[in-house]
Parts: C-alpha cells; structure tokens; sequence
C-alpha cells in the first residue's frame, strides 16, 4: 500500500526566501507525482504533474523533481510572496489503470510580509 | 470555461439522516473521482467513475456510502444514516486524458456536518 509522507507539517518563512517543501513516498513504482495547493475553505488547485519518466517540471517560480529511487519529490518555491500561503499537498498514482491519487499528509505554509 | 462545481456548498444534518451530495464535472471529462477530507485523517479516495461504470470503489468506507453518474456528467454521492464520524469536506475532481498527462481537477468541496 502506497504511504505519502509530507515533512515538515508546517512552515513558516520570510517573504523573498526561496523555500523546499518534501514528499516521500514507500511505493517506488509511482506513474506520475502530483502537487496541488489548497487554499483555506477551498478546492484543491493543481501545480505540476511529474510523469516517472521525468526528473522534474518547472511552472514560473515552482519546480518539482522526482526521485523514484529514493521515493522523494521536492516542490521549490523561489522568492516566495504573501500569496504562497497555502497548504501544499504532493499526491502519487500508482500504476495506470489504478486511477486514485494518494495523497500526502500536507504542508501548510506561512509566508511572512 | 467553468471548473469542477459541488453542491451544497455547506450541510448540516442530523445523525441518521441521509444526504445527497453533486458533482459537475468540467464538460467533456470522462473520469471522475471522490474523496473525502477529514480532519486528522487527510484527504481519502472514495471512488473513481469512467463514464458511468465505476470500476474502483474500494474507497467507499462502508455500505451507507454510494453514488452514482449518469450521462457520463453528473455524479451523486449519497450517505444514508449519516453518523457524526461522516462530518468532511467531501472534493469532486474530474480528468480528461487517462495516463501519464492525467491531471485531476478538483471542485470547491461541500462540507458536511452531521450533528
């Protein structure tokens, strides 16, 4: 059973520092990575996709990598804003065919003005 | 064009009732998923539709919980005998492409409190 770890749970840092948040994941036989954001009483919002052939994906100031050996993704954030705030949510699907995502426990992070 | 939307928004019932909670996915996407957010519990496949045949329910915490989609749009998640421990954010998400470019999108959530 595929177990997605986000660590730390939550994070606090100072506005225009760039910034690493962790996933792990126990199943390296991962078909593509997942990050989303979930702003507070809202849906989720997609981020990047990483498919397993790929090593990372980049979307403005974001860029995740993925490392199916070692079971990690990483999400960078450079020069992070106010508007970062958000709980970040790394998800994993396992196989095709087997179409559920699961989800990792959750970031939430703090920007400070 | 217009995303995933859920409806209620919010709702509050009382234990033992039951409730209906909607989906409408983004036009044109054929896969559609259910999951719920609990507090403490993160956030849990329930069940995932292609078309209007689900072949992955196993989500589904027990026979009070089923839903179903009908003309390959709209779907219906129904709990019947609500007990508290029901109380989530019930997320809709739906996708186009199956496979590797697959990204699902996600509706606003109803949250649910079963008093």
């Amino acid at each position: 059973k595929q177990e997605v770890t986000q660590i730390p749970a939550a994070l606090s840092v100072p506005e225009g520092e760039n910034l690493v948040l962790n996933c792990s994941f126990t199943d390296s036989a991962i078909y593509n990575l997942q990050w989303f954001r979930q702003d507070p009483g809202k849906g989720l919002t997609s981020l990047l996709l990483i498919q397993s052939s790929q090593r990372e994906q980049t979307s403005g100031r974001l860029n995740a990598s993925l490392d199916k050996s070692s079971g990690r993704s990483t999400l960078y954030i450079a020069a992070s804003q106010p508007g970062d705030s958000a709980t970040y949510l790394c998800a994993g699907k396992r196989s095709f065919g087997n179409e559920k995502l699961t989800f990792g426990t959750g970031t939430r992070l703090t920007i400070i003005p | 064009g217009a995303g995933v939307s859920q409806s209620p928004s919010n709702k509050v019932t009382e234990k033992g009732k039951d409730v209906e909670l909607r989906c409408d996915p983004i036009s044109g996407h054929t896969a559609l998923y259910w999951y719920r957010q609990s507090l403490g519990q993160g956030l849990e496949f329930l069940i995932y539709f292609q078309g209007n045949s689900a072949p992955d329910k196993s989500g589904l915490p027990s026979d009070r919980f089923s839903a179903e989609r009908t003309g390959g749009s709209v779907s219906t998640l129904t709990i019947q005998r609500t007990q508290q421990e029901d109380s989530a954010v019930y997320l809709c998400a739906s996708s186009k492409v199956r496979g590797l470019q697959e990204t699902q999108y996600f509706g606003p959530g109803t949250r649910l409190l079963v008093l």
